[in-house]
């Protein structure tokens, strides 16, 4: 089934600790995303790529990375988790970013709980 | 900074009647709106859009209305279902702009 894999699905983690969040799509699109979700807040863009090789800062890009090596894969890390990032991780693609129809597809979420 | 918002955070509609969702936009450049649908532990999912050259667009049992005048945005569904218990969430989209903006959601319960 076309779509958008995330992984882990739930992951409770040490503050300090390293973590990297895996996003794959299979609908050769080109845009990707990351966002957060928390209660009361909606969905807040942390990064995002255009296309393979090129990464943009979000609403609330401090403590994330990104990387876009290829056009299916655009992992999350956490250098060193922190309490507040403890939320809802979703990854989204769309077949071209900027103007125009923007429909995303989203993945069914990474929860990650840091202590 | 400009933000797109909801009128209600919980709406409870009976089962079989319509329900309409309401949204309030600030950006007037903005040019495009979306829809989305979130069931209980899934991600978001693409219901209706609606470009700001129209007023009206029409889906399956869904409808989306748009008032530029009053920047306001609303879904409609008609007959409403059990299935259509989630959390709905506009956004809009400004040209050149890769990043959507989203409202802070409407949770819709159905009462049997």
């Amino acid at each position: 089934i076309a779509g958008i894999t995330q992984a882990p699905t739930s992951q409770i983690l040490a503050a300090g600790r390293r973590m990297t969040l895996r996003c794959t799509q299979d609908m050769r699109h080109n845009a990707m995303y990351w966002y957060r979700q928390d209660l009361g807040l909606g969905l807040r863009l942390i990064h995002y790529s255009n296309t393979a090789g090129t990464t943009g800062k979000g609403e609330v890009p401090d403590g994330y990375s990104v990387s876009r090596a290829n056009t299916d894969d655009f992992p999350l890390t956490l250098a060193s988790a922190v309490p507040s990032q403890t939320s809802v991780y979703f990854c989204a693609s769309s077949e071209s970013g900027g103007s125009g129809a923007n429909v995303l597809t989203f993945g069914a979420g990474s929860r990650l709980t840091v202590l | 900074g400009e933000s797109v918002g909801l009128h209600l955070p919980t709406l409870s509609v009976q089962e079989g009647d319509n329900s309409i969702i309401n949204c309030a936009y600030s950006n007037s450049a903005s040019d495009y709106f979306i829809w989305y649908k979130q069931e209980s532990g899934k991600g978001p999912q693409f219901i209706i859009d609606i470009r700001s050259n129209m007023d009206k667009r029409q889906g399956q049992r869904v409808t989306v209305l748009l008032n530029k005048t009053v920047k306001h945005l609303s879904l409609q569904i008609a007959a409403t279902q059990p299935g259509d218990s989630a959390v709905y969430f506009c956004a809009e989209n400004m040209d050149s702009n890769y990043q959507l903006i989203w409202g802070a959601g409407t949770k819709l319960i159905i009462k049997p």
